[in-house]
């Protein structure tokens, strides 16, 4: 079954500088990737999805994510985080042949002022 | 269009009780997949439904059931409850089959806290 890894439970970066959070998927087939993002007392709202057409994908709040088949990644990215970004992010995977989605362990992250 | 609706959004319940929680989809929407959260463990799948039937299933004991109704609508039920069930229980409703490269989307989930 496919699964996703996601690398540090905890992240911290200050205000303006770059937010990597990263994601490492498993699948025997062709993946379809997620990014979530949970604010406290709610569910998980769609960052950004990859579902094989182009491999660098553009998501709401200035969020991308670069799919690299090579090295089995997805991993997150922000070129300048805002205090508003501090949440739990998670990476998810699903494939074709498969109807659940798997989701990472999740990172948390930290902006500091 | 109104997002995916979870009822109650919390609930406390002793040892032994069970408990049914409820979950509306976006219209339109005729797949509705349950999780469960908990700091230890993450975000753990529980079933999926589409069409009132069940299609997936997690690793999960059998005192955890659901069902999902002609409307879409679906209920969770967890029985003789234990304190390990204390978790945020999350549903997600999304487009159904062939969707599977389709986004879930989250109602804010019932938070189920069992003394």
């Amino acid at each position: 079954a496919q699964s996703v890894t996601q690398l540090g439970s905890h992240v911290s970066v200050s205000e303006g500088a770059l937010v990597l959070l990263r994601c490492n998927y498993s699948s025997s087939v062709p993946p379809y990737l997620f990014w979530y993002v949970q604010y406290p007392n709610q569910g998980l709202q769609l960052l950004l999805k990859y579902t094989s057409a182009a491999t660098l994908v553009k998501g709401i709040n200035g969020f991308e994510a670069e799919f690299k088949k090579s090295e089995t990644s997805f991993h997150l990215t922000k070129p300048s985080a805002h205090m508003s970004d501090a949440a739990e992010y998670f990476c998810a995977v699903s494939t074709y042949n498969n109807n659940d989605m798997r989701f990472g362990a999740g990172t948390r992250l930290t902006v500091k002022p | 269009k109104a997002g995916v609706t979870q009822t109650p959004r919390y609930l406390i319940k002793t040892r032994g009780q069970q408990v049914t929680l409820s979950c509306s989809p976006i219209s339109g929407h005729r797949s509705v997949s349950w999780y469960q959260q908990t700091p230890g463990q993450g975000l753990q799948f529980l079933f999926e439904y589409f069409s009132e039937t069940q299609r997936n299933k997690g690793n999960f004991p059998g005192r955890f059931s659901g069902r999902q109704f002609s409307n879409s609508r679906s209920e969770m039920n967890v029985s003789t409850l234990e304190l390990g069930d204390s978790a945020l229980y999350l549903c997600a409703s999304s487009l159904g089959e062939g969707s599977y490269n389709s986004p879930l989307h989250f109602g804010n989930g019932t938070r189920l806290t069992v003394t």
